[in-house]
């Protein structure tokens, strides 16, 4: 069946140092949505992106959906101890599914 | 709004009993899905609903498992008999609608089968 595939499964970073996590799918996407999903919580939506070449930006978080609709990245500025959790996109294929990345785990060394 | 409320937030139970875990969605969205996530897995859709009714139960693992919808507001996922493997959190999630709207997931319910 159709899969997003997520990198890095892990990411270590010094707090203040940048983090980024891709997702590519082998077909076209409608959209993609990133959510967020703190240790022992729940995802939490992000962001949605529909346009080919869309970048969106949340403060220190910003986000690409690539020309052909196959790829997306968040990239992360100056990484913060609150960034911790672990990233999960989600594209949706043309049957309208949501068909889930499994996620990058972001982790702030001490 | 009280969001996506789910029960228990915890269960352990023994291997043979039956499990079954609830989910409220939030008013007015009509799409409700059921969440399994583990370390090995990572997050997998078990089934989800449209206006109650089950559209796609194809990630249900096997006949162990089942779900209902027996109206907007409710939702059980039932496991008969449960065993180890079961172990995981079960997350609930709910929608406006399937394209195009974000999902908003309960807190999860944490099942333990020794």
């Amino acid at each position: 069946g159709q899969q997003v595939m997520q990198i890095p499964q892990y990411q270590h970073v010094q707090e203040g140092e940048d983090f980024t996590t891709y997702c590519n799918s082998s077909t076209t996407l409608s959209n993609i949505q990133w959510y967020k999903q703190r240790p022992g919580g729940h995802p939490v939506f992000l962001i949605q992106l529909v346009k080919s070449g869309e970048v969106k930006k949340q403060k220190r978080l910003t986000f690409q959906f690539g020309e052909a609709k196959k790829n997306s990245s968040l990239h992360i500025t100056a990484t913060q101890t609150t960034d911790v959790g672990t990233y999960f996109c989600a594209g949706r294929d043309s049957n309208y599914q949501l068909i889930w990345g499994a996620g990058t785990k972001l982790i702030i060394k001490p | 709004d009280a969001g996506v409320i789910q029960s228990p937030r915890h269960e352990v139970t023994e291997m043979g009993q039956e499990v079954t875990l609830r989910c409220k969605p939030i008013s007015g969205h009509d799409y409700l899905f059921w969440y399994r996530q583990t370390m090995m897995r990572g997050l997998e859709l078990l089934i989800y609903f449209n206006n109650n009714v089950p559209i796609d139960d194809s990630g249900m693992p096997e006949d162990r498992f089942s779900a209902k919808m027996p109206n907007a507001s409710f939702s059980t996922l039932k496991i008969q008999p449960s065993e180890p493997r079961d172990s995981a959190v079960y997350f609930c999630a709910s929608s406006k609608s399937s394209w195009g709207n974000e999902q908003y997931f309960g807190p999860g319910t944490r099942l333990t089968v020794t």
